[in-house]
């Protein structure tokens, strides 16, 4: 069966420091891999999306970047990070024939 | 541009109740739609994934249906229990391809024991 790993569960930043989320999915050969935020009483906003190794769409300005070095790892990187960074992050996976997607987790970033 | 609205957004009631949440979407040109449960601090679990061709999906207490061309779907669940308690979203496609799900805010569910 599919399963999916993210770390850390959760992070204490300050402003201003780079920052590393990682996403590994196992079970499955050449997902679709996502990064979604959740603030706080806000809905979850599309990050990043991933159809292969190196392959990146950004649906949102930011000072976030996305890396896909491996088939079934997703990494999310800042190299400053800004209070309004802060956020639930979540990886998630998608079955290509069926359209579901699986989330991991998450991890809980907060800038100070 | 996909729109999703839950309503309610809070829900409150005793056990045992059958309740029936509701989800709405703007844009009806959609090949499925996904009912999914948050627990406080926890990642998003998937309920239910209703494809376009069908109208209800059923899990267990959980029943989903889709009416595509009035851009509703509602989430029935029966014989509600203290462990139903949770936010519960559903998600339609944002567009074509892979990018991704767009989102309502979700419905935050309490079960009074």
């Amino acid at each position: 069966s599919q399963t999916i790993h993210q770390w850390p569960a959760t992070l204490v930043q300050p402003v201003g420091s780079p920052l590393s989320l990682e996403c590994t999915v196992e079970g499955t050969s050449n997902p679709n891999l996502y990064w979604y935020r959740q603030a706080a009483g806000r809905g979850l906003q599309l990050l990043f999306y991933s159809v292969g190794i190196g392959q990146i769409s950004s649906e949102v300005p930011q000072n976030l970047s996305a890396s896909r070095p491996q088939d079934r790892q997703f990494i999310l990187s800042s190299k400053k990070l800004l209070l309004s960074d802060s956020g639930f992050y979540l990886c998630a996976w998608s079955a290509v024939i069926t359209g579901e997607l699986f989330f991991g987790e998450g991890s809980r970033l907060t800038v100070l | 541009k996909q729109e999703v609205t839950q309503i309610p957004a809070a829900l409150s009631v005793p056990e045992g109740e059958n309740l029936v949440l509701n989800c709405s979407f703007t844009d009806s040109a959609i090949y499925n739609l996904q009912w999914f449960r948050q627990d406080p601090g926890k990642g998003l679990t998937s309920l239910l994934l209703i494809q376009s061709s069908q109208r209800e999906q059923t899990s267990g207490r959980l029943n989903a249906s889709l009416d595509k061309s009035s851009g509703r779907s509602t989430l029935y669940i029966a014989a509600s229990q203290p462990g139903d308690s949770a936010t519960y979203l559903c998600a339609v496609p944002s567009g074509g391809g892979a990018d991704g799900l767009t989102f309502g805010k979700g419905t935050h569910l309490i079960i009074q024991p």
